[in-house]
């Protein structure tokens, strides 16, 4: 099967610093890539929708300065947290769609725990 | 508002009982529905995805439904194991968009 790597899987980071998370689809070029982030017992919200070589979409209450999305390739979307302050701290999870036939398929990462102290 | 609505939020059984999860969208006209599984501290494993052509979907002891016109689907867990314990998610995809709308998800024990 398809399979999508993320890179840290965990991270530790001061206030104040920027945090970089690599999104890799490993064996298929990916249509779309997507940005999750989770809160401790709480259900995964998309942050933005991200196609190769274009503007990233965010969902609405996500700010694209923060959160700077680059999605340089079919295989690699990037998600770098800037100025990461503790409210930051979350489980983030991206995925990436392939198109088999006619349908498609979305794929998930592992997730990157990302803490802020 | 398109919005997916998980009950219960947590559900505790004895090993072996046969049980249902159930999982609630508004908008019919949906693309695909799938239901994920989320251990602790972990990403989220695939479990059943159903086409909106598609009314049903099994897999092992997993059987999942899907009622558009009602707007619901159901996670039907036979003889449930200790290993079964988990967070269940039921994520939706509208319109060929291809993002999804996850529920609140369901933590699922059970009980040896």
């Amino acid at each position: 099967g398809a399979v999508v790597s993320q890179h840290p899987s965990r991270v530790i980071c001061k206030s104040g610093t920027s945090v970089k998370i690599e999104c890799r689809s490993l064996d298929f070029q990916a249509t779309t890539m997507f940005w999750y982030r989770q809160f401790p017992k709480q259900s995964l919200m998309l942050m933005a929708t991200s196609n190769e070589g274009s503007k990233a979409t965010y969902e609405q209450g996500v700010e694209k300065d923060k959160f700077l999305i680059n999605h340089a390739s079919l295989t690699l979307s990037t998600l770098t947290v800037t100025s990461a302050h503790p409210e930051d701290s979350s489980f983030y999870i991206c995925s990436a769609t392939r198109l088999a036939g006619s349908l498609y398929e979305q794929y998930f990462g592992p997730g990157t725990r990302l803490t802020v102290t | 508002k398109q919005e997916v609505t998980q009950i219960p939020a947590a559900l505790s059984v004895p090993e072996g009982e046969n049980l249902v999860l159930n999982c609630s969208f508004t908008d019919s006209a949906i693309y695909n529905l799938q239901w994920f599984r989320q251990d602790p501290g972990k990403g989220l494993t695939s479990l059943l995805l159903i086409q909106s052509s598609q009314r049903e979907q099994t897999s092992g002891r997993l059987n999942a439904s899907l009622d558009k016109s009602s707007g619901r689907s159901t996670l039907y867990i036979a003889a449930s194991q200790p290993g079964d314990s988990a967070t269940y998610l039921c994520a939706v995809s509208w319109g060929g968009a291809q993002k999804l709308v996850f529920g609140q998800g369901t933590r699922l024990t059970i009980n040896p």
